[in-house]
């Protein structure tokens, strides 16, 4: 398999569940990144790890828990979501983090619905 | 702040050509990407622009000029299948990209 992957594609939780969502690289990048996006908004970041270590949190609030147990797995766990908080979550890889040309490649998404 | 401008939403015909543009303000200037993304898919890289000019890869070509902050993305030969939204980004002085709203281009035949 080649690319980045997400699963699942699609889910549908409660305000009181726990969830998680995966993402898998299998392009030999260093750095992962976690995007919300809603409609007819601009993408929003909000976790970037680099070789594993967190390097941006872009106020994004606790009940977001990111995990990265190595350069190819990102996880992101949900627990307590608001109805709000149903977006297109999108997980991204590149080659090292920084630079100008380093270029993010995208998984499909995971098409969250918070009820 | 930092802000990315474009067009909500474009029309265009088969088989014509399209101008997509993009302007920006943000803290620092290290380069300008365009992605295309379908409906219910990733969006996919189409082009990267640091220096002033034009770079043509096949029917889609991307402009940039940093003095006006402005770029734009050119589709020539339009195909049903470019039916889909294009995401203007810049990356500013942090090498953050900061991302456009995107524009939904709809191909009529």
């Amino acid at each position: 398999e080649t690319g980045v992957t997400q699963t699942p594609r699609h889910l549908v939780m409660g305000m009181t569940n726990k969830k998680s969502l995966k993402c898998e690289q299998h392009l030999g990048h260093n750095a992962m990144y976690w995007y919300k996006q809603s409609a007819k908004k601009p993408l929003e970041l909000m976790f970037v790890y680099n070789f594993k270590e967190q390097t941006e949190n872009n106020s994004v609030p606790s009940r977001f828990s990111p995990e990265c147990p190595n350069s190819s797995h990102l996880f992101l766990h949900l627990h307590t979501l608001q109805p709000e908080d149903s977006a297109l979550y999108l997980c991204a890889s590149s080659q090292e983090g920084s630079g100008s040309s380093d270029t993010q490649y995208f998984g499909p998404g995971t098409r969250l619905t918070v009820l | 702040g930092q802000n990315i401008d474009q067009p909500t939403e474009m029309t265009a015909t088969e088989g014509a050509i399209v101008q997509i543009n993009c302007t920006y303000q943000t803290s620092g200037f290290n380069g300008l990407f365009w992605y295309q993304q379908h409906a219910g898919e990733a969006p996919t890289f189409l082009s990267y622009n640091v220096l002033d000019g034009l770079e043509e890869k096949g029917r889609f070509s991307s402009f940039l000029s940093r003095s006006k902050g402005y770029s734009y993305l050119l589709l020539k030969e339009l195909q049903m299948k470019d039916s889909a939204s294009y995401l203007c980004a810049v990356k500013d002085s942090n090498y953050q990209l900061i991302w456009g709203a995107g524009t939904k281009l709809i191909i009529k035949p």
